[in-house]
């Protein structure tokens, strides 16, 4: 059973950059299976940030593409997410999913709990 | 970019059907998704690639789609059905994916 599990900071200075992680157990992320990463602002909706396979191909959203950088490591089994100038805009609950798609459609699957990211210097 | 629409709330008895529906043009050529989330957790997917339903999900909720409209719809709703729902879907390109801005249900 495939589980996953986000980790990373809390807090976050303004301007600064995000990095967090996604350790994925019960599974392999270099398996056929596209990756998201998804935030929720407190008391918010769901927006999607993007989505990577392991071979490094990547999907982004348009709002955050020029910010969030998406990769895999095979050799922790985790994902990993990197979005830079933050603001307290960015402040949010961040999931990873593993997503499941077929006939050209994803729809994400499995996530993790979530992390809360505060944004404050 | 593209956005989806959905009600902002909607209100139902016990026993009642609720349906949510999810706007958007590029519907005719993509499918949409449907999650359901409680406060506190993360969403669960409920309803895939319009209209099939994951197992363990109940069977009252099931989902049709048709032009640029897809709904979803709880049958004899309960009051663990009290959540928000989010329809996802993609843009025509499918170059990216967009959620919903959530339709909160209230039993």
């Amino acid at each position: 059973q495939v589980q996953l599990q986000e980790s990373g900071p809390g807090l976050v200075t303004p301007s600064g950059t995000l990095t967090l992680a996604c350790r994925v157990s019960g599974g392999f992320v270099g398996s056929d299976n596209w990756w998201s990463w998804i935030r929720q602002p407190p008391g918010k909706g769901l927006e999607w940030i993007g989505e990577v396979l392991h071979t490094g191909r990547t999907h982004y959203s348009p709002s955050l593409r020029s910010r969030v950088t998406l990769s895999v490591d095979k050799s922790k089994n985790q994902l990993s997410l990197k979005l830079t100038s933050v603001t307290a805009a960015d402040a949010a609950v961040y999931y990873c999913a593993r997503d499941s798609c077929s006939e050209m459609s994803c729809y994400s699957e499995i996530w993790g709990p979530g992390l809360l990211v505060t944004v404050s210097p | 970019s593209y956005e989806l629409t959905q009600p902002p709330s909607v209100s139902v008895f016990p026993g009642q059907t609720a349906r949510i529906t999810c706007s958007g043009h590029a519907l005719p050529k993509q499918y949409a998704h449907w999650y359901q989330q409680k406060p506190g957790q993360a969403p669960v997917v409920i309803i895939y690639k319009d209209n099939k339903r994951p197992s363990g999900i109940p069977a009252r909720f099931s989902a049709s789609s048709s032009g640029t409209i897809a709904t979803l719809t709880i049958s004899g709703v309960q009051a663990e059905d009290e959540a928000d729902y989010y329809c996802q879907s993609a843009d025509s390109s499918d170059s990216y994916r967009v959620f919903g801005p959530g339709t909160k249900v209230t039993v």
